[in-house]
């Protein structure tokens, strides 16, 4: 069936360092693939989202590439930043499944000043 | 433009009870998707309303059962609790076509004693 593989937190990183957050997806058919960010207490808010492959998704720095070839989605930021510490999700929708999202796990992330 | 609001915020019930959970969408949003977020299983889809319709379900046992109201505010049931049961559960409203970003409310925190 479809699912998500995301690299396992808690990820622990010093202000101004290089983020990488790992996702690759298992699925039938042509997905769209997104990244949700969750604060402490809070639902879930979309960070960025491509709907095909080669698209990339930015916003507020972060930025992720659809990797077809190798069923991938890599979430990257240059420089991060304390108030970015939270809990970042990979998710898919396969075509004509409504709201439907499958998830990974969730990587914690924490930014040290 | 009010998000999506979710009441109560916290519930705590024993098992063998039986609880109600609201979500109130975004004005003019016609989907209500429902989620189960725990720490060993992370986030599920549940089911999915369209117009008054169930449009989606995922694969949880009958115990869990929704509905959605001409208003598009949505409530989901679950009877007989088990201690497993215990969990945050998100919902979702969209305005239901494909493309359309989701967005979650913050969730109602359920502890099953």
């Amino acid at each position: 069936g479809d699912s998500v593989t995301q690299m396992e937190g808690p990820v622990t990183l010093s202000e101004e360092a290089f983020l990488t957050i790992n996702c690759t997806y298992t699925a039938t058919g042509y997905p769209s693939l997104f990244w949700y960010v969750q604060y402490p207490g809070e639902g879930l808010q979309l960070l960025l989202k491509a709907t095909k492959a080669d698209d990339k998704g930015s916003n507020k720095g972060f930025e992720a590439t659809y990797r077809k070839e190798t069923t991938s989605f890599h979430l990257e930021k240059g420089s991060v930043q304390v108030s970015d510490s939270a809990v970042y999700f990979c998710a898919l929708k396969v075509y004509n499944q409504g709201g439907k999202l499958i998830f990974g796990q969730g990587t914690e992330l924490s930014v040290k000043p | 433009k009010a998000g999506v609001t979710q009441t109560p915020r916290y519930l705590i019930k024993t098992r063998g009870q039986q609880v109600t959970l609201s979500c109130s969408p975004i004005s003019g949003h016609r989907s209500v998707s429902w989620y189960q977020q725990t720490p060993g299983q992370g986030l599920q889809f549940l089911f999915e309303y369209f117009s008054e319709t169930q449009r989606n379900k995922g694969n949880f046992p009958g115990r869990f059962s929704g509905r959605q109201f001409s208003n598009s505010r949505s409530e989901m049931n679950v009877s007989t609790l088990e201690l497993g049961d215990s969990a945050l559960y998100l919902c979702a409203s969209s305005a239901g076509t494909e493309d359309e970003k989701l967005f979650f409310g913050s969730g109602t925190q359920l502890s099953v004693l």
